[in-house]
């Protein structure tokens, strides 16, 4: 069964740094592009970026660029997003998710994570 | 970047109505075009794709039409489980991005 699993909420003051993580399950985590999505509180989904565990070639976001940095470690089929500062404007849900193609980046994402809960709060 | 306008950004329809909802991007995005669905507290799922493809799984009495920069996701009899806040997505062109999304609810 293809699988991404999140880790479990996480609540940070502001400043604090954080990395959260997906474990890719079910499918050749090299092959295949891993995105990561954002809602806020009561908000709609906007896109992070996109990460290829294959050679990590990373894309962001113009509005997360230098926010956030997306990274993975091959050996444990894990993508990471990595804040060094948090700010309260940071609390949200983060979803990673995969495409549905292995042949681009840019595509419908058909395979989600239930999602991370991250709340920054002095 | 690409900006999509979803409309309206909610409704409320009995059961069994048809319902229509409207994306537009503020460029050509050919049919580089899905719609997802995400159910309170739940994962958005895609529904469409190809602007008129339906997801494996899907109900058939959802449907997606359009190309260019207008689509419309139409479901043809309101069920009560399809409450919920819909999207579209371009994947056209980086960076993906959103529309605002529409929250169905049943009268």
């Amino acid at each position: 069964e293809v699988q991404l699993v999140q880790s479990g909420a996480e609540v940070k003051k502001p400043g604090e740094s954080l990395k959260i993580s997906c474990q890719v399950s079910g499918f050749t985590f090299t092959s295949y592009w891993i995105a990561w999505v954002r809602q806020m509180p009561g908000k709609g989904l906007e896109w992070m970026g996109i990460i290829y565990p294959g050679d990590s070639d990373s894309r962001y976001s113009p509005s997360f660029q230098g926010q956030v940095t997306m990274s993975v470690d091959t050996s444990i089929s894990t993508a990471y997003l990595h804040w060094s500062s948090l700010k309260a404007s940071d609390t949200a849900i983060y979803y990673c998710a995969r495409p549905a193609t292995t042949y681009r980046p840019y595509y419908y994402m058909d395979v989600w994570g239930k999602g991370t809960t991250v709340t920054v709060s002095s | 970047d690409i900006q999509m306008t979803q409309s309206p950004s909610s409704l409320s329809a009995s059961v069994g109505d048809r319902v229509t909802i409207t994306c537009r991007a503020n460029q050509g995005i050919v049919n580089y075009l899905a719609w997802y669905q995400q159910k309170p507290g739940k994962v958005p799922q895609v529904l469409i794709f190809g602007a008129s493809t339906l997801q494996s799984g899907v109900p058939s009495r959802f449907s997606g039409s359009g190309s260019g920069t207008d689509f419309t996701l139409t479901i043809s009899s309101l069920q009560p489980e399809d409450v919920a806040t819909y999207y579209c997505q371009n994947y056209n062109t980086a960076p993906l991005s959103f529309g605002g999304g529409t929250k169905v609810e049943i009268k």
